[in-house]
C-alpha cells in the first residue's frame, strides 16, 4: 500500500472540462511532485513544491494549475485540455530541502483521458 | 536528458540473482544513484540509493564502482513479483531541488 494518496485513480474529461487531481500524504513531508507520466514512457517532471512554494515549473502548459494548500495537500488544476494531455498523472512527496536527500514516495497515480 | 545508460531489457529466472547494470560516466561529486521499480499499473517504488559506498537494505544490493561510473542493482533472490521496470537515477537530491530525472529503464522479466 502507498503512503501517498491520489485521486481519482481515474478521470474522463472533455476538453472544456475543468477538472482537479488531489494528492494527500500523512508523512511529515516538505516537498511535492507532480509527474506526467504517457503510456510506455517514464515519469516526467512537472512541478516541484518546497514548504508549500513552487520552487519548480518544467515549463508546463498554463491549463495545468498547482496549489499546495498545506504541506499534506497537492492539488492540480485542469482547465481546456487537450488530448494529447491523456496520461497518467503521478504524484510524490520526499521529506524536502534540508532533511537528507532522502527518496521520493510514490502514489499510483491517476488515470486522466481526454475526450 | 537522463544521465543514466541502461539494457532495455533481461530474462532473470525465478529464485536466481538478478544483476541490473547502470552506467553513470558523467555522474558529478554531489550526485546520488538512486534506483526505483515500477510494476505495472503502479506508481514508482523507492528501492535503494547510494553515493559512493555499497548499500544493502531489505529489497535489494546496490554496488558502485570506485570511480562511480557505473553501477549494479541486485535482486538476491528474484521473485515472480519482482516483474518490473526498473530504473536507474542519478539526481543531487535536495542540491537540485529534488529533481529526478527517468531514463527510459529496464524491463526486467522473471520467469518460472
Amino acid at each position: 500500500d502507498t503512503e501517498v494518496t491520489q485521486t481519482p485513480k481515474h478521470l474522463v474529461m472533455g476538453m472544456t472540462n475543468k477538472k482537479s487531481l488531489k494528492c494527500e500524504q500523512h508523512m511529515g513531508h516538505r516537498a511535492m511532485y507532480w509527474y506526467k507520466q504517457k503510456a510506455k514512457k517514464p515519469p516526467e517532471l512537472m512541478f516541484v513544491y518546497s514548504y508549500e512554494k513552487l520552487s519548480i515549473n518544467e515549463s508546463v502548459p498554463s491549463r495545468f494549475s498547482p496549489e499546495c494548500p498545506n504541506s499534506s495537500l497537492l492539488n492540480l488544476h485542469l482547465h481546456a485540455l487537450q488530448p494529447e494531455d491523456s496520461a497518467l498523472y503521478l504524484c510524490a512527496s520526499s521529506q524536502g530541502p534540508g532533511r537528507g536527500n532522502q527518496p521520493q514516495h510514490f502514489g499510483d497515480g491517476t488515470r486522466l483521458s481526454i475526450l | 536528458d537522463a544521465k543514466t545508460t541502461q539494457p532495455t531489457s533481461m530474462d532473470c529466472a525465478e529464485g536466481r540473482a538478478a544483476n541490473l547494470p547502470c552506467n553513470h560516466s558523467t555522474i558529478s561529486g554531489n550526485e546520488y544513484v538512486y534506483w526505483y521499480r515500477q510494476i505495472h499499473s503502479q506508481g514508482p517504488q523507492y528501492i535503494i540509493h547510494g553515493l559512493k559506498n555499497n548499500e544493502t537494505n531489505e529489497m535489494a544490493s546496490l554496488i558502485i564502482t570506485e570511480d562511480r561510473k557505473s553501477s549494479t542493482l541486485i535482486l538476491p533472490h528474484a521473485t515472480l513479483r519482482d516483474t518490473a521496470v526498473y530504473y536507474c537515477i542519478v539526481s543531487a537530491g535536495d542540491n537540485q531541488g529534488g529533481k529526478l530525472i527517468f531514463g527510459q529503464g529496464t524491463e526486467l522479466s522473471v520467469k518460472p
